[in-house]
């Protein structure tokens, strides 16, 4: 059974920093790209940034490049997301998801998701 | 970027209804559209991949078509647990895009 595992959210100030962790089970982690989708409170889903199996490729959102890093360890089935220069727009719950298969697909299975919220 | 439009953005339904979504896509994406499933508080659920393909275990009540801009999400009997929000996203292109949601409420 796929699960998805999120943590590291939590309260953080304008201009400070959190990285995220998603730990993955019951699949082969290295074969599958990964994603981080937010949400923010009462808002619409938004996509934030993808990694591909092998972690060579990354795609962000226009949102937050050049202020999030997405990674992943293989070793360990974990993927992350540091996040710095924080902004009250980055208060969202975070989910992590798997993409269905190589190539063109969408993400099949989702994390419970992590709240993370940029207040002072 | 690919803009995503559901309509309509809410809607009221009783039990056993039929149901139509439909989402648009600013360009072409061929069959690259998705549909999730979400409930308050709760993670979203993948249902359809491919315009039209049933994700494992959805229920064949639900169904999705469309193809090019034009697609729609139909529940073909609403039952309770599907009163939820819908969205569609694009996964033809990066940046992936969602739509603004649909919410099925209870007439």
């Amino acid at each position: 059974e796929v699960q998805l595992l999120e943590s590291g959210g939590g309260l953080v100030q304008p201009g400070g920093s959190l990285r995220l962790s998603c730990a993955a089970s019951g699949f082969t982690f290295s074969t599958y790209a990964m994603s981080w989708v937010r949400q923010a409170p009462g808002k619409g889903l938004e996509w934030v940034s993808s990694i591909s199996g092998s972690g060579v490729g990354t795609y962000y959102a226009d949102s937050v490049k050049g202020r999030f890093t997405i990674s992943r360890d293989n070793s360990k089935y974990t993927l992350l997301l540091q996040m710095n220069s924080l902004r009250a727009e980055d208060t969202a719950t975070y989910y992590c998801a798997k993409k269905r298969n190589v190539g063109y697909y969408p993400p099949d299975h989702w994390g419970q998701g992590t709240l993370v919220t940029v207040s002072s | 970027d690919i803009q995503m439009t559901q309509s309509p953005s809410s809607l009221s339904a009783s039990v056993g209804d039929r149901v139509t979504i439909t989402c648009r896509a600013s360009q072409g994406i061929s069959n690259n559209l998705a549909w999730f499933q979400q409930k308050p508080g709760k993670a979203p659920k993948s249902l359809i991949y491919a315009a039209s393909n049933l994700e494992s275990g959805v229920p064949s009540k639900f169904s999705g078509s469309g193809s090019g801009t034009d697609f729609t999400l139909t529940i073909s009997s609403l039952q309770p647990e599907d009163f939820a929000t819908y969205y569609c996203q694009q996964y033809s292109t990066y940046p992936w895009t969602f739509g603004q949601g649909t919410t099925v409420d209870i007439k």
